[in-house]
């Protein structure tokens, strides 16, 4: 299977800083990652697909990039509403696998 | 607008068999992918499987031989079934639509518990 780390499991930030989120992938996935944000109550929102596309919807604040292994969910500016679970998923090949969520807080 | 809603119990015994249903509106599962991912306690995400356009289906091999996943396209909805759970098979089921998830249930808890 595809491990996928996320290795910060935890964030705290201001309102218009802007943070990074990384995911390093076992190994090469090409560009086949996405990112979601879940908060609580709220069904699970797709940001980025293909690595960097923004899903319909997502904020242009909201980036991604990486390819092969190593991945970055980049939020600018951030916004009081962008608190949440945050994870990466390939789909580089089955099982499709997630990485373990970055807890974003908002201070 | 593509909305999917998980039905089923909330208490399952060890042993026994979890079952859940999906159900879709707004877009056929005649097309796309259809699946089934689990959060557990402390947020841990395991996709389990899908179902898709065609009705051929795919599991995660960590499911081995317990995993079913069927479908009813004439009230579009899927299912999930799962035997011989234990309490390792607590956690919060998701049905969601595609390989990359734009689509999302709002989950339901399952408990496993005598």
């Amino acid at each position: 299977d595809v491990q996928m780390t996320q290795s910060l499991s935890y964030l705290a930030a201001s309102p218009g800083e802007s943070v990074s989120i990384s995911c390093k992938a076992s190994k090469s996935i090409s560009n086949y990652l996405a990112w979601y944000q879940q908060k609580p109550g709220e069904a699970y929102k797709l940001l980025i697909y293909s690595g960097s596309t923004l899903q319909s919807g997502t904020p242009s604040r909201f980036s991604g990039s990486g390819s092969g292994t190593d991945f970055t969910l980049t939020i600018r500016s951030l916004e009081p509403e962008d608190f949440g679970l945050y994870y990466c998923q390939q789909y580089y090949e089955k099982p499709l696998t997630f990485g373990s969520g970055t807890k974003l807080e908002i201070k | 607008e593509v909305q999917l809603q998980e039905s089923g119990p909330g208490l399952v015994k060890p042993s026994q068999s979890l079952s859940l249903t999906c159900s879709v509106t707004g877009y056929s599962i005649t097309s796309n992918y259809w699946g089934w991912i689990r959060k557990f306690p402390g947020n841990k995400m395991e996709w389990m499987g899908y179902i898709s356009y065609s009705g051929s289906t795919s599991y995660n091999p960590s499911l081995k031989s317990r995993i079913s996943i069927t479908r009813d396209t004439s009230k579009n909805q899927f299912f999930l079934q799962l035997n011989s759970v234990t309490t390792e098979d607590t956690a919060t089921y998701y049905c969601a639509r595609g390989r990359w998830f734009a689509y999302w249930g709002q989950g339901t808890l399952v408990t496993v518990s005598s």
